[in-house]
């Protein structure tokens, strides 16, 4: 199946930790983003990349950290810097060739132990 | 950066109502888009939007962009309980290299 594939659905982080958010996506999209969904809120820009091995600081990156080695993937690092960081992750990608849009990931909803 | 204030936060309705709901900008925005999201999951696109004045359907739904281009409304007619969930606005304001800004939702329910 073609899509966006967030994984782990669930995921936990002990004080101090660094943890990594998988985002694959397999449609040949260049442009893949990292949100965060706090409830009642719309969707915070954390990094964003449009090609591979570059990508650019969003609203909200500080305590994050990407990479882009692969088209492919575009993990997310939630540092032991980021002290809330519970909440709710989304990937999402942009296709060339329609104009503006996004399609998401399922998300990861990590917590704080 | 930009902000979208998207209305009404939360809506309770009856079964076979019609809805309605709305953003609004500061700035002007190029495209709006609106999107479904049901919990635990990730937001579905619904209706993408390109032109000021355009009015899209998608089934029971129709979107506008104002002709303002600094608004866009989302109606829903007939609801049914499938309906449920949060339904996000978000735009793209010129020269912003691709990045969306998201309203806050509009959190839907339908009651039978």
């Amino acid at each position: 199946d073609g899509g966006i594939t967030q994984s782990p659905k669930y995921l936990f982080r002990k004080e101090g930790q660094n943890v990594t958010l998988s985002c694959e996506q397999n449609l040949n999209h260049d442009a893949m983003y990292w949100y965060r969904q706090d409830p009642g809120q719309g969707l915070r820009l954390i990094y964003y990349s449009q090609i591979v091995n570059d990508f650019q600081k969003g609203d909200i990156a500080e305590g994050y950290s990407v990479s882009r080695e692969k088209k492919e993937s575009f993990p997310l690092t939630v540092t032991s810097a980021q002290k809330n960081p519970t909440a709710f992750y989304l990937c999402a990608s942009n296709p060339p060739d329609r104009k503006n849009i996004q399609y998401f990931g399922a998300g990861t909803r990590l917590s704080v132990l | 950066g930009q902000q979208l204030n998207q209305s009404p936060q939360s809506m309770f309705i009856q079964e076979g109502e019609d809805v309605s709901m709305n953003c609004t900008s500061s700035s002007i925005f190029n495209t709006w888009l609106w999107y479904k999201q049901e919990p635990g999951e990730g937001p579905v696109l619904l209706i993408a939007l390109y032109k000021a004045g355009e009015l899209t359907s998608n089934g029971r739904l129709t979107a506008q962009f104002g002709i303002t281009r600094k608004d866009s409304f989302l109606n829903i007619s007939a609801s049914i309980p499938s309906d449920v969930g949060i339904y996000f606005c978000a735009g793209l304001a010129s020269g912003s290299a691709r990045q969306l800004t998201f309203g806050s939702g509009t959190q839907l329910t339908v009651l039978p």
